[in-house]
């Protein structure tokens, strides 16, 4: 069973451009959640999906950036018109159930994806 | 606003025992408490869960005050391999009925020969 999935590993955009970041996850996960991750710095939370639903988007941005989990198909986080302060890890979750966190909805994470805006 | 504290850093000798608290004031009645460990440019991964009291598994113990507004992660005998970044995760009541998962900014274990 392979664990949750992220393409690009590294992704490198020139300011202006657009960012895509994917996330499978795990077989059996209908739950999705997306964090950034600033240098030296702790995850903070950015938003929650449910297949086809955004179920919390308390921690995104208001502006530029949104995410998509669609019936098929991986989860997208995107990033319009990037800014070099976009520069971060960016991680995928999956669990089985949703919060509130209980025995049965542990989160699994991605290797991330390194956005650097030049 | 809700939120989580950790120490920011820790330094520990080899083989010498390491708590890491994380204080939640504002836990969600029905939540568990997760800890998660995360080396450099790597995805962070579970440690260990519970809801009260004490929890033990291979790895790790954790320990939960009847008040839940803090845990404490407890790492018997470190090791080298044990450096890393420990990040309490936990879901909090951010008033009206809303809900919030919210990370400590985790504390840097640095295991010393």
């Amino acid at each position: 069973n392979a664990g949750v999935m992220q393409n690009p590993r590294h992704l490198v955009r020139r300011r202006g451009q657009e960012a895509r970041l994917r996330c499978s996850p795990m077989k059996g996960h209908s739950h999705v959640y997306w964090y950034r991750q600033l240098p030296e710095e702790g995850l903070k939370f950015m938003v929650y999906l449910q297949k086809e639903n955004i179920i919390d988007e308390s921690g995104m941005p208001k502006e530029r950036f949104s995410a998509e989990f669609p019936k098929e198909g991986p989860s997208i986080l995107r990033i319009q018109q990037v800014v070099r302060g976009d520069s971060a890890a960016y991680f995928c979750a999956s669990s089985r159930a949703g919060p509130p966190t209980s025995s049965y909805n542990e989160q699994f994470f991605g290797p991330g994806t390194r956005l650097t805006v030049l | 606003l809700a939120k989580t504290t950790q120490p920011i850093s820790m330094d520990s000798y080899e083989g010498q025992e390491v708590n890491i608290t994380c204080s939640h004031n504002n836990i969600a009645t029905n939540d568990y408490i997760t800890w998660y460990q995360q080396f450099p440019s790597q995805g962070p991964r579970f440690i260990i869960q519970g809801y009260k009291t004490k929890v033990t598994n291979e790895v790790a113990s954790l320990f939960i005050p009847a008040d839940r507004k803090s845990s404490t992660l407890s790492l018997p005998r470190v090791s080298l391999s044990d450096t890393a970044v420990y990040y309490c995760l936990v879901g909090v009541d951010s008033g009206a009925g809303s809900y919030q998962l919210t990370f400590g900014k985790g504390t840097k274990l640095s295991v010393i020969p």
